[in-house]
Formats: structure tokens, sequence, C-alpha cells
């Protein structure tokens, strides 16, 4: 399958400060990617879409001053947490679809390996 | 709004003993139901898509079923290796490029050898 790659893998920040999450599709190119934030033991959330050259669409409930999302390249998106505090502590994960089959009704998403972010 | 739910949400086998996770979900207009496995501490490596009513995937030991209203990860002689936990997710026709997955809280497998 296609490859997703983000970095850092782990990330402990003072509360306040600002973090930021990279997200590579290493293989394909993306137009769209998915932000997903994961609690212990709980389901994935999506948390916002990621279009490349034009504004993120965000769930409801999710912060877009506080979760700024970038998406510059077919292959890159960016998620900066602003003014963390504990309790943005989470996993969050980018996706993306993999569109060379050429087929909008594919179904395959690929996650990176996730950010594991902590808050002190 | 659509839901997923998967049972058990722990499951434990002895090498070899075959079973089967359970995904229930509601939702309007199906476009693709989906299992992941996730290891810890990692993010969801995909399995496989089913889309109607019926289907059926196979992959090594693993076979996933659809109906209208559940999905079954079947499970064959599993390995130790195998242990991970299971996520199903829902994608629901929102029209366009519209593109969301709604997952359930996922089945964590052990395989003891």
């Amino acid at each position: 399958g296609a490859v997703v790659s983000q970095h850092p893998s782990r990330v402990i920040c003072k509360s306040g400060t600002s973090v930021k999450i990279e997200c590579r599709s290493l293989d394909f190119q993306a137009t769209t990617m998915f932000w997903y934030r994961q609690f212990p033991k709980q389901s994935l959330m999506l948390m916002a879409t990621s279009n490349e050259g034009s504004k993120a669409t965000y769930e409801q409930g999710v912060e877009k001053d506080k979760f700024l999302i970038n998406h510059a390249s077919l292959t890159l998106s960016t998620l900066t947490v602003t003014s963390a505090h504990p309790e943005d502590s989470s996993f969050y994960i980018c996706s993306a679809r993999d569109y060379r089959g050429g087929v909008t009704n594919t179904g395959e998403l690929f996650f990176g390996e996730g950010s594991r972010l902590t808050v002190l | 709004e659509d839901q997923v739910t998967q049972s058990p949400e722990a499951l434990r086998l002895q090498e070899g003993e075959s079973s089967s996770l359970n995904c229930s979900y509601t939702v309007s207009g199906l476009r693709g139901l989906f299992w992941y496995r996730q290891d810890p501490g990692k993010g969801p490596e995909f399995l496989f898509t089913l889309y109607s009513a019926g289907e059926e995937k196979e992959k090594e030991r693993l076979k996933a079923t659809l109906t209208k209203k559940e999905s079954f990860l079947h499970i064959t002689a599993p390995k130790p290796e195998d242990s991970a936990t299971y996520l199903c997710a829902v994608r629901r026709d929102r029209g366009g490029s519209n593109y969301k997955l709604t997952f359930g809280k996922g089945t964590l497998l052990t395989v003891n050898p």
C-alpha cells in the first residue's frame, strides 16, 4: 500500500507552546489529507480534512484557531497545535488517499505512524 | 449519526484457536466498511474494504464478511503475531469528495503461544 510518514513520532512540550506535526505522502500525491485524534481505548476521531491549496475543513467541535492546518504541497500537510495545554495531549494521526488508481470510490485510506503529543 | 460498535472489547485466544470479531454499524448510505489493524503506538494498517452485503475478502489468516447490519472478521488458526487492536470503520455517502470514516473503539486481540 501507499506510504504515509509522520514526524515527529513523539513530542513533549511545555504548556503554552506550539507544536508542529508533519504528514508526508512518500510515494504518491495527495490532494486531500485527514487528521485524526485518538485517546486511549477510544475511537479515532476525525478532526479536519486538509485540502491542498485551500482552507482545511474542520469537524464540528474542533477549534480551527487552535489546530492550524496547512497543506502547501501535494505531499505535505502540517498540523500545528497552538498554545498547547495538557488536555491537548493525545495521539494524532494523519492519513491520505491514493488516487493513482483513478477510481474515486476506492476506499483505501492509508495512515501515518502517528505522533504522540504530551503537554506538561 | 453514524454508529459503529465492535465486540468484544478484548479477546484472548490460544495459538491456533479460530474466532471472529464483530462490527455492528448504523449508517445511512453505506459507502464502504473498512477493517484496520493497529499495533500499540502505531497508526492503523489497512486490511480490507467491503462495499456491499454478501461481499467477502481474505488475506492470509483473516477473512472479512459483510451483511446489511454487521461485519465479521474471522481469524483462522491465529498466531501470536496477529495480536493487535482491530478497528472497524464505515464511510457514509456525504456526496462529492467528502470523505469521513467513523471508527469503532476496536477489539484488542491477544494470541497466546
